[in-house]
């Protein structure tokens, strides 16, 4: 089984709809991660936890909030989603700081 | 300027022949650095990580570092089509908080 895992894989909606992104881990690491990836602009950060009670915003958070409801699992919900958050989102995980990351399949977004 | 900063090419190469990666970050207390390897629509994974001044050898990946010149590359010797790929380098920031991660070079490999 994948130690990373994000749920759903693909997903389409509407503007103005709120919707989850769900990630789960069985790594055990405490750090946690959400980043966004689109053509040309690489990965750029969303929100990182380092633990269920440390939540910290990223470049990008406007428009996102995110929920550590257990060391193994980081949501990431769009409040109102917009054409402009259609990407390639991904959770991470490490254990930490200065070690690799571990990254989830991703989940495609289109936001219509 | 960026923290890490990558030439997004595309770099072609034919099979058989040696690809070279470069990248830049601008922290100079950076310790750590790696380099992912990107297929279209998957997710990174790690290729390689170098944490002190020279090469690091890995089967047909090597990683060289010089932290004077703030410059990490990626060597892949005999390349195959199945490198072809997005590689990304990534250095953790000097806080702990985050990688900065690069664009990205995309590498084809042809046969």
């Amino acid at each position: 089984d994948a130690d990373v895992t994000q749920t759903p894989r693909n997903r389409i909606t509407k503007t103005g709809k709120r919707i989850m992104l769900e990630c789960s881990q069985t790594k055990g690491h405490d750090r946690m991660y959400w980043y966004r990836q689109d053509p040309g602009l690489g990965l750029r950060l969303i929100y990182y936890s380092f633990d269920v009670k440390d939540i910290n915003k990223g470049e990008i958070s406007d428009g996102y909030s995110v929920s550590r409801q257990a060391q193994a699992k980081f949501s990431l919900s769009l409040e109102s989603a917009i054409p402009n958050q259609t990407a390639l989102y991904f959770c991470a995980t490490s254990v930490n700081p200065w070690e690799t990351q571990y990254f989830g399949p991703g989940t495609r977004l289109l936001v219509l | 300027q960026k923290e890490v900063e990558q030439n997004s090419g595309p770099l072609s190469v034919p099979e058989g022949a040696i690809a070279s990666l470069n990248c830049t970050y601008s922290d100079r207390v950076s310790q750590s650095f790696f380099w992912y390897r990107q297929y279209s629509g998957k997710s990174p994974e790690l290729i390689m990580s170098i944490y002190s001044n020279g090469d690091k050898e890995d089967g047909r990946f090597t990683a060289q570092l010089n932290k004077a010149s703030q410059y990490v590359s990626l060597l892949i010797r005999d390349s195959q089509p199945s490198d072809s790929a997005t590689y990304l380098c990534a250095v953790p920031s000097n806080t702990g908080n985050q990688f900065y991660f690069g664009t990205g070079t995309s590498l084809t490999v042809i046969p």
